[in-house]
């Protein structure tokens, strides 16, 4: 099973400052099938990427995911009022399909 | 548009069984499959399994391997997860999400939350 490691925990920041997000694996997720999500509280989470960088239908320029193998990154350049929330990695290359543990991005 | 629309909260006692229900809309179901995903309180996304609303073939974790039972009924375009020998561990909030091939979980359900508790 791979395990995805996220960090920070939490994130402290001011609306219009850049967020940067990193998601580890134990082991190369295959063919880059490595996904992200944005969950607000009480909400069902939402697709944010697939494929490493492929933004989702309707999510702004401002999020945009990279890297490769093992090194995973979400980053969303200004922060919006809406962007606070908390976001979660996920692959789904290998079963079982394992989640990070997520970052909960706070208003500092 | 396309909805996953679940069935209504439950409260149920250790030992006992759970059948949450996903209906779809507005996209071809058998073309997609189903997978579930749940969320203790305060904790992050555990995935479930998944099932495919074509064949009916499925795909279980480990950790639910022998109680959890996943279908679908075409003729109403809805899945089913069925929890068995329910634990208080297993209180949770359950997704259905729609799994597009080669693809991660595209459009979400609202939820069902489970409670167990004696």
């Amino acid at each position: 099973e791979i395990v995805l490691t996220q960090s920070p925990g939490t994130l402290s920041l001011s609306p219009g400052e850049r967020a940067t997000l990193s998601c580890r694996a134990t082991q190369s997720v295959r063919s880059s099938y490595l996904a992200w999500y944005q969950q607000k509280p009480g909400q069902a989470p939402r697709l944010l990427i697939y494929g490493v960088s492929n933004r989702a239908t309707g999510i702004p320029d401002r999020f945009s995911g990279s890297g490769s193998g093992t090194d995973f990154t979400l980053t969303i350049s200004r922060l919006e009022p809406e962007d606070f929330a908390a976001y979660y990695c996920q692959q789904y290359g290998s079963s079982p399909w394992t989640f990070g543990q997520g970052t909960k991005v706070e208003i500092k | 548009q396309v909805q996953l629309v679940q069935s209504g909260a439950e409260v149920k006692k250790p030992g006992a069984s759970v059948k949450v229900s996903c209906k779809a809309s507005g996209y071809t179901f058998t073309n997609y499959g189903i997978s579930w995903v749940r969320q203790a309180p305060g904790q992050g996304l555990e995935w479930m399994g998944w099932i495919s609303a074509y064949n009916g073939n499925t795909i279980y974790t480990q950790k639910v391997q022998g109680r959890v039972t996943m279908t679908t009924d075409t003729s109403t375009t809805t899945a089913y997860m069925e929890l068995r020998s329910l634990r208080c561990d297993d209180t949770a909030v359950y997704y259905c999400a729609r799994v597009p091939s080669y693809l991660p979980l595209d459009v979400w359900g609202q939820g069902t939350t489970v409670t167990v508790s004696s």
